[in-house]
């Protein structure tokens, strides 16, 4: 059982670089969500999608993009990669049908420093 | 937006000791679910446990319990009998309507148990 299956692990990136980070899960999961990690911040929404081909923007959004072009595959892109978006990421998945009780799964993350 | 508050960024607990985590919740649903992630030192998020507003009875899984009082808007976790495996950053979280079900989290407490 693969779950949710992020790359890369870790990712070095320059000032105004741009990447794509991937995020595939096999569990047949409506929504899809992306996250990033700071210190004392928790988890912070970024972009999500409730099904293939929509999308829409969360908490921090600036400087991302996604699509979601089938159920199981949601990338993340970074445009021109900033300092501040030095953070891990997180992509998760979860049930519509499971309803409110149904539980988020995740991928290992993604440690990214832009220098 | 559904806004999660987690007041102690750290705690510490002797081994075998029990421990309680902070949580509270502001929501306007009337049905609800609270969920409890561990992130090791390692960095998965690792699902504990679930509390649904409509639950009759408080939420139990092995040594961990939910002190669940939906007039107050709090969902506490409670780790009974701490193993030095509990030192963990714990994130407590719930599903938003304003980002089509998907989950937002708290900024988590870092507990330290020691031996």
């Amino acid at each position: 059982n693969a779950g949710v299956t992020q790359t890369p692990k870790f990712q070095v990136l320059k000032t105004g670089q741009s990447m794509t980070l991937q995020c595939a899960q096999d569990m047949n999961h409506e929504y899809m969500s992306w996250y990033r990690q700071d210190p004392g911040m928790g988890l912070r929404l970024i972009h999500y999608s409730v099904g293939a081909g929509i999308t829409d923007q969360g908490e921090v959004p600036n400087g991302y993009n996604v699509s979601r072009s089938t159920t199981e595959d949601f990338p993340l892109r970074l445009l021109s990669a900033a300092p501040s978006q030095t953070s891990v990421y997180f992509c998760a998945s979860s049930s519509r049908t499971g309803g409110v009780k149904a539980e988020a799964f995740f991928g290992q993350g993604t440690r990214l420093t832009v220098v | 937006a559904q806004k999660i508050t987690q007041t102690q960024p750290g705690m510490f607990v002797q081994e075998k000791e029990a421990v309680t985590l902070d949580c509270t919740y502001d929501t306007s649903d009337p049905s609800y679910g609270l969920f409890w992630y561990k992130q090791p030192s390692s960095g998965e998020m690792i699902f504990l446990i679930y509390q649904g507003s409509y639950d009759q009875q408080n939420a139990t899984e092995g040594r961990y319990s939910l002190n669940f009082q939906k007039a107050r808007k709090s969902a506490n976790l409670v780790i009974s009998a701490s193993q030095l495996g509990d030192s963990a950053m714990y994130f407590c979280a719930m599903r938003d309507r304003n980002y089509g079900q998907n989950f937002v989290f708290g900024p988590g407490t870092r507990l330290s148990v020691l031996p």
